[in-house]
């Protein structure tokens, strides 16, 4: 089983719609979590951080669930800008610095 | 403010040459980590350099190796280049362990 595993996609929705990612991960110590947007050939930018009470920011609300280990994003009212990889980031914490990404889940909002 | 910025933003080499990459982290910001990224998969992380001293490192091999300067900023070398090394690099730096990194816009090597 691979650390972090993401559905590649692509996810393909209309304007408007609601739509969720699942990410999850295999190390049940992991600490920190986070959510990344990545447009075409550009650099990952940071989306949100993932609290375990869950976290909402505008139409982004993302969740953790520690006892069935995986992460979620929840986008609602998709815009076109939407469309992009969305990559989930899990660090073990306990010493160990390296962050493991998912290879992202690819998120296409058409008119 | 700026960010973190990288150089170059395109490269070409051949097998077995070496590269330098250089990164600026944002300002404020001490820790810097470099990252490798193929095509259609996420970033693989290379080392992370903390107080001119790495950190901790990934799963590569001691063909890629780093320097971080007193400035905080970083280079990333790779030498006995493969075609296999052709990828996006990426350099992250954050104010500290365990907050969220901010991404340079990278450097694509392409190794013909």
């Amino acid at each position: 089983r691979k650390e972090v595993e993401q559905d590649p996609g692509p996810f393909n929705v209309p304007e408007g719609a609601t739509v969720a990612f699942n990410c999850t991960y295999s190390n049940s110590a992991s600490q920190s979590f986070f959510w990344y947007r990545q447009d075409c050939r550009k650099e990952p930018k940071l989306l949100m951080s993932v609290y375990s009470s869950g976290n909402e920011d505008g139409r982004f609300t993302a969740q953790l669930n520690r006892a069935s280990q995986y992460i979620s994003l929840l986008i609602r009212d998709s815009k076109l800008s939407d469309s992009a990889t969305y990559l989930c980031v899990v660090r073990p914490g306990g010493g160990s610095y390296i962050p493991t990404f998912g290879r992202g889940t690819s998120l296409i909002v058409h008119p | 403010d700026a960010g973190v910025t990288q150089s170059p933003t395109h490269l070409i080499k051949t097998r077995g040459q070496q590269v330098t990459l250089r990164c600026s982290p944002k300002s404020g910001h001490d820790t810097v980590s470099w990252y490798q990224q193929a095509l259609g998969q996420g970033p693989q992380f290379i080392f992370q350099y903390y107080e001119e001293e790495e950190r901790q490192r990934g799963n590569f091999p001691d063909r890629f190796s780093g320097h971080q300067f007193p400035n905080y900023s970083s280079e990333l070398n790779v030498n006995a280049l493969l075609l296999g090394d052709s990828a996006l690099y990426l350099c992250a730096s954050s104010l500290a362990d365990g907050q969220p990194q901010h991404f340079g816009d990278g450097t694509r090597l392409s190794i013909l």
